[in-house]
């Protein structure tokens, strides 16, 4: 069975563009999850999104945004980039029923 | 929302010796309690979770202990080996009966096991 995958790896941006960071699931995980992983520091949760909606968003600002696809992949999409941006965005999936959330390898954003 | 706590945040044991990490939940309502481990440069893995009807859970070396009343629950490694050394971060989730559901994790505990 494939895990998440996630593209791109890396991601170098300057301040103020926007970056579009994609995820696929597990086959048969409707579930996607984004998580912010700054360095050193636990993981923040992003945003969730079942079934093509968007279920519930933690404590980011409206440039954080996203979307899911009708094949369940997802991308998340940060505007206006901060340096404070940069770090290890995690994307996770997860079955309606499921028993947990697996991860991707991540894409590790850097703002300059 | 849930509040989850996770004690200590960092953990040196020598090779061979046990692991105890712990964490304590706010919402009483949650009843889902995963365990992943992130070793440096790689995405975090879940290792073992528990469900609220459930008080303790092992799988080989690692088990899990969860006390609904005082709400916390504790991760033990036992003989731990130097491929142990990670980061190990808790979570606590509810879960509707066929719903999908929100993990908050705890801050994370470096374990680092000295050969």
């Amino acid at each position: 069975e494939a895990g998440v995958t996630q593209s791109p790896t890396h991601l170098i941006k300057t301040r103020g563009q926007q970056a579009t960071l994609r995820c696929s699931p597990i086959s048969g995980h409707t579930s996607v999850y984004w998580y912010q992983q700054a360095l050193g520091l636990g993981l923040q949760f992003l945003l969730w999104y079942d079934e093509g909606e968007e279920r519930n968003r933690g404590n980011f600002p409206p440039r954080f945004s996203g979307r899911q696809f009708p094949n369940y992949s997802s991308e998340l999409n940060v505007n206006a980039l901060e340096l404070e941006d940069s770090a290890l965005y995690l994307c996770a999936s997860s079955q309606l029923q499921g028993k947990g959330q697996y991860f991707g390898p991540g894409t590790r954003l850097t703002v300059t | 929302g849930e509040n989850v706590e996770q004690h200590p945040s960092t953990l040196s044991v020598q090779e061979g010796d046990s692991a105890v990490i712990k964490c304590t939940y706010s919402d009483s309502a949650s009843n889902y309690f995963p365990w992943y481990k992130q070793e440096l440069g790689k995405r975090p893995q879940l290792i073992i979770d528990i469900r609220s009807n459930v008080g303790e859970k092992k799988d080989q070396r690692i088990a899990v202990t969860l006390n609904k009343t005082a709400k916390h629950f504790s991760l033990h490694i036992t003989e731990t080996q130097p491929e142990d050394s990670a980061v190990y971060f808790c979570a606590a989730s509810w879960t509707s009966g066929a719903g999908s559901y929100q993990l908050t994790f705890g801050k994370g505990t470096k374990l680092s096991v000295i050969p």
